[in-house]
């Protein structure tokens, strides 16, 4: 089973829809998630970042974190070609030996006008 | 501030010809990642400094990369010899944590092609 799990895409959506952004993962240890947003040709960018279970909102976007299902979303509301990018979930866990890192594979996402 | 800074933006080069990608990070960063990103694999980290000292480098594909960060303003990852099977975006990014958990500042990315 792979680490994190999340839908490649694309996904197109008209301009205005609800878009439902999802991954899942495997390692127990994980104790923070984001959602990075990546431009074409850019490097990535954070969006949302939550340490707990729930829901977190900025603006538009809404981060839902379910630690009991090893599942987290990121919610777009009125979707606008703005937000056409690919979006990235990112869990990160402490060791021992330092922090690490872990990016899903992204889902391309596209909103048309 | 400028952000992460890196050169060239896009590099196409050889099979067996080295490869210098650089990057500036963002003044106070302590720690400063490289990452290798294809469609295949996605965002992998190859290596990651904190306070210019290698912490982590287990994601270096073999010894023909090396990466150094002689000062806090600057790094380089090298590849020698350069394969066709390299081409793949390398992104530099920095961060004020030190233990890999906190906001990454990733720079534009270097596409390197090699033929």
């Amino acid at each position: 089973q792979k680490e994190v799990e999340q839908d490649p895409g694309p996904l197109s959506v008209p301009e205005g829809a609800i878009v439902s952004l999802n991954c899942t993962y495997s390692n127990s240890a994980f104790q923070y998630f984001m959602w990075y947003r990546q431009y074409s040709r850019k490097g990535p960018e954070l969006l949302m970042y939550t340490y707990s279970s729930g829901n977190k909102e900025d603006g538009r976007f809404t981060a839902q974190v379910d630690k009991s299902s090893k599942y987290i979303s990121l919610f777009i509301r009125d979707s606008q070609p703005i937000d056409t990018a690919t979006y990235l979930c990112t869990f990160g866990a402490i060791y021992t030996q330092g922090g690490k890192l872990i990016f899903g594979q992204g889902t391309e996402l596209s909103v048309k006008p | 501030d400028a952000g992460v800074i890196q050169s060239p933006r896009h590099e196409v080069t050889e099979m067996g010809q080295e490869v210098t990608l650089r990057c500036k990070p963002i003044s106070g960063h302590n720690s400063l990642f490289w990452y290798r990103q294809t469609m295949m694999r996605g965002l992998e980290l190859l290596i990651y400094f904190n306070n210019n000292v290698p912490i982590d480098d287990s994601g270096m594909p073999e010894d023909r990369f090396s990466a150094k960060m002689p000062n806090a303003s600057f790094s380089t990852l090298k590849i020698q010899p350069s394969e066709p099977r390299d081409s793949a975006v390398y992104f530099c990014a920095s961060s004020q944590k030190a233990d890999n958990t906190g906001e990454l500042f990733f720079g534009e990315g270097s596409r390197l092609t090699v033929l």
